[in-house]
């Protein structure tokens, strides 16, 4: 069965600093893999996915992600962290048109 | 473009009641699916569907049971309400589109329906 993890629970950062937001998938041949955050009373938006070729890959907001197959990895990067990227935020994995498989999330703190 | 609307935002109900949400997908979408995020916890896929038939469940019960309508808007209904139904309930929509397989994976998701159970 599919399975993300995303090990860190809750993390606090500086605003300003650089950001970077672990995940960890399970094998799969041709993984589908996103990024989504969530905003208290808001629904969850897309930040960035990856299905084949570059390995880094841009998304909205200035974060980008980089696909490592060789560790199973897809850590979510940002280089300067603002006050309105506190949310939780979520790895994503799907391996068919049917199911997504999310972890149990990362809540962002930004200090000022 | 509009987004993907659910209703009602929030609803309270007892043990042992029925319940249905409603969920618009996005235009040009034909694929909706149904999440349940408990507290703490990231989402749950319950069922998707497409073309009016589920196609592919999660680990819930028959309890819980969902329609697509030929607009691609959808129920969810979920019987015999137990506590642990306390959930934001979360509909998704996507294209699921034969030259771009994928397409299906990209979804875009309202705002959710709080259920509290008591």
């Amino acid at each position: 069965a599919q399975s993300v993890t995303q090990p860190d629970i809750h993390i606090t950062v500086s605003e300003g600093a650089s950001l970077e937001l672990r995940c960890n998938y399970s094998y799969g041949a041709t993984p589908y893999l996103f990024w989504y955050v969530q905003s208290p009373g808001q629904g969850l938006q897309l930040l960035l996915k990856y299905f084949s070729g570059d390995t880094l890959v841009q998304g909205i907001k200035g974060f980008e992600a980089e696909f490592k197959r060789s560790q199973s990895s897809f850590n979510l990067r940002k280089p300067s962290v603002h006050w309105s990227d506190a949310a939780e935020y979520f790895c994503v994995q799907n391996t068919n048109a049917g199911k997504s498989t999310f972890g149990d999330g990362t809540t962002l703190t930004v200090k000022p | 473009e509009t987004g993907v609307t659910q209703s009602p935002t929030h609803l309270i109900k007892t043990r042992g009641q029925q319940v249905t949400l409603r969920c618009s997908s996005q235009s040009g979408h034909n694929t909706v699916s149904w999440y349940q995020q408990a507290l703490g916890q990231g989402p749950q896929f319950i069922f998707q569907y497409y073309r009016e038939e589920e196609n592919g469940r999660g680990n819930f019960p028959p309890r819980f049971s969902g329609l697509q309508f030929p607009n691609y808007s959808s129920e969810l209904n979920v019987n015999a309400l137990e506590l642990d139904d306390s959930a934001l309930y979360l509909c998704a929509s996507s294209d699921r589109n034969r030259d771009f397989p994928g397409g299906a994976n990209v979804l875009t998701f309202g705002a959710g329906s709080r259920l509290t159970v008591l």
